[in-house]
Order: C-alpha cells, then sequence, then structure tokens
C-alpha cells in the first residue's frame, strides 16, 4: 500500500539558510499534519491543513509557513534557519474525520 | 505542560511474556487515543486506537485498555516478540471535526530479550 512519502529524507543547511520540505500524502488523503521532533523528546505537532486550507496551528514559529497544493501535498517553508530547528520533521495524513494519522518517514534536519 | 505522560522510559521483557506500557493523560477534553510505534530513523507506525466512548479495543496480540475516571491508559502486547523492541509512544485527540491534531506522550522503549 503507499504510504505518506517526505522529501528530501535529509538537509543538511547553514545558520540563516532557508529549507523548503515536501510531503505527499496517502493517495484520496485530504489532511495533512507536520510535527517536529528534537532529539530524545516527543513529537510536537507544527501546522495541519485540511482540504487545502490551514485548519490548526501549534507551536510552529513565525519564521515557518506552511500550505497545501491543489493535488494535497504539502510543504514547509522554513526561513532564518537557527541551530535549535535541527529535529527531524514528520508529515502525517489522514482522510475526513478519520482518527489515525499515518506518517512519512520524515526528514532529518540539520542545521550547523 | 505534559498533557501525555509516559512515565516508564524502558521496559524490558522477555519473549513470548506479555508486555505492558502504560500511559496517563491530564486532558479530559481528549476523546481518542492512539499507540504508535518507532523504529529508529523511521516515522511513527500506528498500532491501534480506542475511543473515549469504550474500555478496551483489540487488534490480534495488541489491547488497549482506556480507564477514563483514572485518565489511564496501557497497551498490552502478548506474546511479545523480539521485533516488538522500538519506541512506543501513546497519542491523544481532542476529536472536534477534522484535522485534530495529536499529543504525543514522551515514549517508552521496549526491549524484548530472548
Amino acid at each position: 500500500a503507499a504510504g505518506v512519502i517526505q522529501s528530501p529524507r535529509h538537509l543538511i543547511k547553514e545558520k540563516r539558510e532557508t529549507a523548503t520540505l515536501k510531503c505527499y500524502p496517502i493517495p484520496r488523503h485530504d489532511t495533512v499534519y507536520w510535527y517536529q521532533q528534537g532529539p530524545g523528546q516527543d513529537p510536537q505537532f507544527l501546522i495541519s491543513f485540511y482540504e487545502k486550507m490551514q485548519s490548526d496551528k501549534g507551536s510552529i514559529p513565525d519564521r515557518f509557513s506552511a500550505q497545501q497544493f491543489s493535488d494535497y501535498h504539502s510543504e514547509l517553508n522554513m526561513s532564518s534557519l537557527e541551530l535549535g530547528d535541527s529535529a527531524l520533521y514528520f508529515c502525517a495524513s489522514t482522510r475526513g474525520t478519520s482518527y489515525e494519522q499515518y506518517f512519512g518517514p520524515g526528514t532529518r534536519l540539520t542545521v550547523t | 505542560d505534559q498533557q501525555v505522560k509516559q512515565n516508564s522510559p524502558s521496559l524490558s521483557v522477555q519473549e513470548g511474556r506479555i508486555s505492558i506500557l502504560n500511559c496517563d493523560y491530564t486532558n479530559s477534553m481528549f476523546d481518542y487515543f492512539l499507540w504508535y510505534k518507532k523504529y529508529p530513523a523511521e516515522g511513527p507506525t500506528f498500532l491501534i486506537s480506542i475511543s473515549s466512548i469504550k474500555d478496551k479495543n483489540e487488534d490480534g496480540r495488541f489491547t488497549v485498555f482506556l480507564n477514563k475516571s483514572a485518565k489511564h491508559l496501557s497497551l498490552h502486547i502478548v506474546p511479545s516478540q523480539p521485533g516488538d523492541s522500538a519506541v512506543y509512544f501513546c497519542a491523544a485527540s481532542g476529536g472536534a471535526g477534522t484535522a485534530s491534531k495529536l499529543t504525543f506522550g514522551t515514549g517508552t522503549r521496549l526491549q524484548v530479550t530472548l
């Protein structure tokens, strides 16, 4: 079965640079969530989209923005990167009102 | 403010025995609970879930119990297998419509030994 696809899997950036993370949800899933997991921490919710509209916002810095496109894929844009942004970034998808979120493999972002 | 807590950071169980992973929550608005399994360098994998209107849900070797009055849930794995060794996260959802975010616990690392 098709899963959530995230690209790139690994990304190394320098401080103050920008990064774009991409997420392709499971086919026919219309809802996308972004989570950040720091070292030794639990995943923290960043932002979610339903039918291309932002539906909820968590602890996402103002330097970050995201959107969901007409094909339901989503992109997380991160600017003015800081060392503390180094983390695993997970995307998850669901369909409609389903509670079960299916996660992608994550993008490991390292800021040097 | 950790609204979902897994107080045991690690657990070691012999193969064939029962593994019991515990989770406590503080937010009474949570109405759906999920367990995820995570291997290193992979995303969390959905295991089993339970609605707040139930007190038990079973799927093969995995059973989740919910005690709403105690705000406590547990995941039972019987029998435990070496391939079950992973980090297990408890997660909770506040429901109420679409795109409900998950609030995760801190995880319990399960080691199943031979």
